[in-house]
């Protein structure tokens, strides 16, 4: 198992440019998420699937576009990039939405800039 | 809503020092409680959980203690080590499998 993969590992995009950002799981995990990490804010959610063809808003979802066609992948989209933006983004799945399966496992990053 | 305030870093400390990191957090019912830990250069990997009240999660020497009267969930390690140099982040659940983090404490430790 790969487990969560995400590509690439680091991007530079200027202002305007879009970009999608990978994440594939090979676990079969129904939920899938995304999220941004930035100094001293922790991590916060994107946007977030709970299965093939649903999706839904998380705490910061402006900006950001996601579709999830299939259960492995789960690609983030920035339709026009600013610098705000500038940040580690983290893919996380897990197994379903049962209390007692919570635990999220998360891919390794990717760290964007934009200028 | 649901919050989660950890205390800043960094900590700094000397190896088999005793090590505490404050978590305290707000949210209606009964959450499950998290503490993450981020290695450099790699992603967040679950370090131990309690889901609920009086619970105690351990692993790896770690232990927190799901304290609802307080609304805690203190990290707690009797002897670190430097190989335990990270950021570790305190976390809950209260819906689903939505995280809400805390902002994360860098822990360095000396030889």
């Amino acid at each position: 198992n790969a487990g969560v993969t995400q590509t690439p590992k680091f991007q530079v995009l200027k202002t305007g440019q879009s970009m999608t950002l990978q994440c594939a799981q090979d676990m079969n995990h129904e939920y899938m998420s995304w999220y941004r990490q930035d100094p001293g804010m922790g991590l916060r959610l994107i946007h977030y699937s709970v299965g093939a063809g649903i999706t839904d808003q998380g705490e910061v979802p402006n900006g950001y576009n996601v579709s999830r066609s299939t259960t492995e992948d789960f690609p983030l989209r920035l339709l026009s990039a600013a610098p705000s933006q500038t940040s580690v983004y983290f893919c996380a799945s897990s197994p379903n939405r049962d209390r007692d399966s919570e635990t999220q496992y998360f891919g390794p990053g990717t760290r964007l800039l934009v200028l | 809503g649901n919050s989660v305030t950890q205390m800043e870093g960094p900590v700094t400390l000397s190896e088999e020092a005793f090590l505490t990191i404050n978590c305290t957090y707000t949210a209606t019912g009964y959450p499950s409680l998290f503490w993450y830990v981020q290695y450099p250069g790699e992603g967040l990997q679950l370090l131990l959980k309690a889901t609920k009240a009086d619970d105690k999660g351990s692993n790896k020497g770690f232990e927190a203690t799901y304290r609802k009267e307080t609304t805690s969930f203190h990290l707690e390690k009797g002897s670190v080590q430097v190989s335990d140099s990270a950021v570790y982040f305190c976390a809950l659940n209260n819906a689903g499998n939505m995280l809400t983090f805390g902002g994360g404490t860098r822990l360095m430790v000396k030889p």
